[in-house]
């Protein structure tokens, strides 16, 4: 089965420094996208960034990269220049490239960013 | 372009009444999601369709739950009769299926409370 794993349920950081969020997955299909969401406490899901499998480069979205390691199964989120409004539920998701249009979810790390 | 619409934003209800919950997709998107958020479970998929079609209900939690989507721009989720178990944070999505990867485009969610 398939699956996503964020092992940290909270994290800190202080304001304008880097965090690094972790994200580890478990799927059998060789092309499959990885994703970022990002939910405020407005609840609202917002993407943050995504990563196609078959791409080696990593993504990367002004302030926000990922460490994408496919061997090991790895899809970190990085967070440079942390602002007030980064703090948020952020969930780690995979869709696999098939018919099955399913996104697994992790079940998020909440990251407090500190003035 | 409005984005997702879901209504109500909030419905407090007591048990044993139906729930009906709306979403109007983004226009031209073709999938339709069904999530349901809780603190302990987190994001959990209930049903998704693909031009209006149900294709995967396997999250649906009992026969107390239904969707419908009777046309590109209307789907709803009623549970009947509701538990106060069923109280969570409900979003519907949607996105344009392609071969490639499909962001998933998410409403403002319902948030539900049946006491």
């Amino acid at each position: 089965a398939q699956t996503v794993t964020q092992s940290q349920p909270e994290m800190s950081v202080q304001e304008a420094e880097t965090v690094t969020l972790s994200c580890t997955y478990d799927t059998s299909e060789s092309n499959y996208y990885l994703f970022w969401y990002k939910q405020p406490p407005s609840r609202q899901m917002i993407l943050v960034i995504r990563q196609e499998a078959y791409k080696q480069q990593n993504a990367t979205e002004n302030r926000f990269s990922v460490n994408f390691q496919k061997a090991a199964k790895s899809f970190s989120l990085k967070i440079s220049d942390s602002q007030l409004g980064d703090t948020a539920m952020y969930f780690c998701a995979c869709l696999n490239a098939g018919n099955n249009r399913k996104l697994i979810w992790g079940l998020g790390t909440s990251l407090a960013v500190n003035p | 372009d409005a984005g997702v619409i879901q209504s109500p934003r909030h419905e407090v209800t007591e048990m044993g009444q139906e729930v009906t919950l709306r979403c109007k997709p983004i226009s031209g998107h073709n999938s339709l999601f069904w999530y349901r958020q809780t603190m302990m479970r987190g994001l959990e998929l209930l049903i998704y369709f693909n031009n209006n079609v149900p294709i995967d209900d396997s999250g649906m939690p009992e026969d107390r739950f239904s969707a419908k989507m009777p046309n590109a721009s209307f789907s709803t989720l009623k549970i009947q009769p509701s538990e106060p178990r069923d109280s969570a944070v409900y979003f519907c999505a949607s996105s344009f299926a392609r071969t490639s990867y499909n962001e998933q485009f998410f409403g403002p969610g319902t948030r539900l409370t049946v006491l």
